[in-house]
């Protein structure tokens, strides 16, 4: 069974640090374009990030850019986010998603799996 | 980019049919056919419930559709059941070439 399992949030300062971990199950991990995902309470879905199959892509929103940096590791099927200089506006629950196409060279636009997501909470 | 526009509730009796709309702009739901919709019950993991305007995931039951005129695309749900009681989402494909949601409706099954 395909299984996206998140961890590594938790309770950070402002300007703190952070890496958070997807550990992947039931799928061709390599395969796969990876996304992060995040969602602040009582707010809609926002996209944060994403990598293509081997690494050697990374696109970023403009929130997060300079900040935050995702990478994978295929031989453990992990994905990651490191997040650094948090902000009070980067509190939300992460979530790290699949994209939905197999083998592709381009990510699409939808995503076919997702994972419960880990709470990210900036506070002093 | 901003996000897409939805309701933030609709509500329906079971068995009955209700529409969820996502209202964007020619850069993102009206440029392109790349709209997505998903199915979110609180502290679990979202579920993707329609790609590409209209298509439907293998598993997921017909009694939703997805569909889409000009900037605005829309989900319906049809003999609508207590488990449908959630939150959806919408996402579009941008001309910036990431991905918007909207800000979710939450579905209250009366």
């Amino acid at each position: 069974e395909m299984q996206l399992v998140e961890s590594g949030g938790g309770l950070v300062q402002p300007g703190g640090s952070l890496r958070l971990s997807c550990a992947a199950s039931g799928f061709t991990f390599s395969s796969y374009w990876m996304h992060w995902v995040r969602q602040a309470p009582g707010k809609g879905l926002v996209w944060v990030s994403r990598i293509n199959s081997d690494g050697s892509r990374t696109n970023y929103a403009d929130s997060v850019k300079g900040r935050f940096t995702i990478s994978r590791d295929n031989v453990k099927n992990t994905l990651y986010l490191q997040m650094n200089s948090l902000r009070a506006e980067d509190t939300a629950v992460y979530y790290c998603a699949r994209d939905g196409g197999y083998g592709s060279a381009y990510p699409y636009s939808w995503f076919d799996s997702w994972g419960q997501g880990t709470l990210v909470t900036v506070s002093s | 980019q901003s996000a897409l526009t939805q309701p933030a509730s609709v509500s329906g009796s079971p068995g009955q049919s209700i529409t969820i709309s996502c209202t964007g702009t020619s850069s993102d739901v009206g440029g392109y056919n790349f709209v997505s919709w998903y199915q979110h019950h609180p502290g679990k993991a979202p579920k993707l419930i329609i790609y590409d305007v209209s298509n439907r995931p293998s598993g997921v039951s017909n009694r939703f559709s997805g569909s889409k005129s000009g900037n605005t695309a829309s989900l319906t749900i049809s003999g609508l059941q207590a488990e449908d009681e959630a939150d959806y989402f919408c996402g579009s494909y941008t001309t910036s070439t990431t991905v918007v949601f909207g800000g979710g409706t939450k579905l209250t099954v009366l």
